[in-house]
């Protein structure tokens, strides 16, 4: 089945550094992916997402490539914010059979300090 | 327009009890899911509806069910609580009604737990 693999938290950060969240998934057919960003107490938001391989999702400075070689869509930011401080989600939705649902990740907890 | 509202926010129950929580997708949005989250399984599917019906289905027991009305609306049951029910319950909404994948927008959640 359908699986995504994302770095195990938690990640603490300066305010401005550079970040990077692993993420891999396991597919059948050819995914759609996505980052969803959690701020305490509330859902998910969507943060950017890629329909097809090589294509780029930005947001808010975000920005992952899907990578269809190495079955992979990292999350990086070229300086973060104490703003950024949120758990970070990487999922997939399969666009082949059952595309109604979402896989996730286990979430990355970002912690970034002034 | 207004996001996914789902009610109530906080529910506190007792094992072998019944909840039912609610949601509200965004207008015009037909297809409603739910997702439990918890910090050991993280967030799983358990369950989408399209105009009425359950087009899919995720692993849990059939203690876990729900429905939706005519207008999108729907609601989730679990009967015979147990401890390990205790999570977030998020409900997502999507306009989708084609094989074309639309982004899912999350509700705030309900917060369940069990004693």
């Amino acid at each position: 089945g359908d699986s995504v693999t994302q770095m195990e938290g938690p990640v603490t950060l300066s305010e401005e550094a550079f970040l990077t969240i692993n993420c891999t998934y396991t597919a059948t057919g050819y995914p759609s992916l996505f980052w969803y960003v959690q701020y305490p107490g509330e859902g998910l938001q969507l943060l950017l997402k890629a329909t097809k391989a090589d294509d780029k999702g930005s947001n808010k400075g975000f920005e992952a490539t899907y990578r269809k070689e190495t079955t992979s869509f990292h999350l990086e930011k070229g300086s973060v914010q104490v703003s950024d401080s949120a758990v970070y989600f990487c999922a997939l939705s399969d666009n082949g059979g059952s595309n109604y649902k979402l896989t996730f990740g286990k979430g990355t907890l970002l912690t970034v300090n002034p | 327009k207004a996001g996914v509202t789902q009610t109530p926010r906080y529910l506190i129950k007792t094992r072998g009890q019944q909840v039912t929580l609610s949601c509200s997708p965004i207008s015009g949005h037909r297809s409603v899911s739910w997702y439990q989250q918890t910090p050991g399984q993280g967030l799983q599917f358990l369950f989408e509806y399209f105009s009425e019906t359950q087009r899919n289905k995720g692993n849990f027991p059939g203690r876990f069910s729900g429905r939706q009305f005519s207008n999108s609306r729907s609601e989730m049951n679990v009967s015979t609580l147990e401890l390990g029910d205790s999570a977030l319950y998020l409900c997502a909404s999507s306009s989708t009604g084609t094989s074309q994948y639309n982004e899912q927008f999350f509700g705030p959640g309900t917060r369940l737990t069990v004693l």
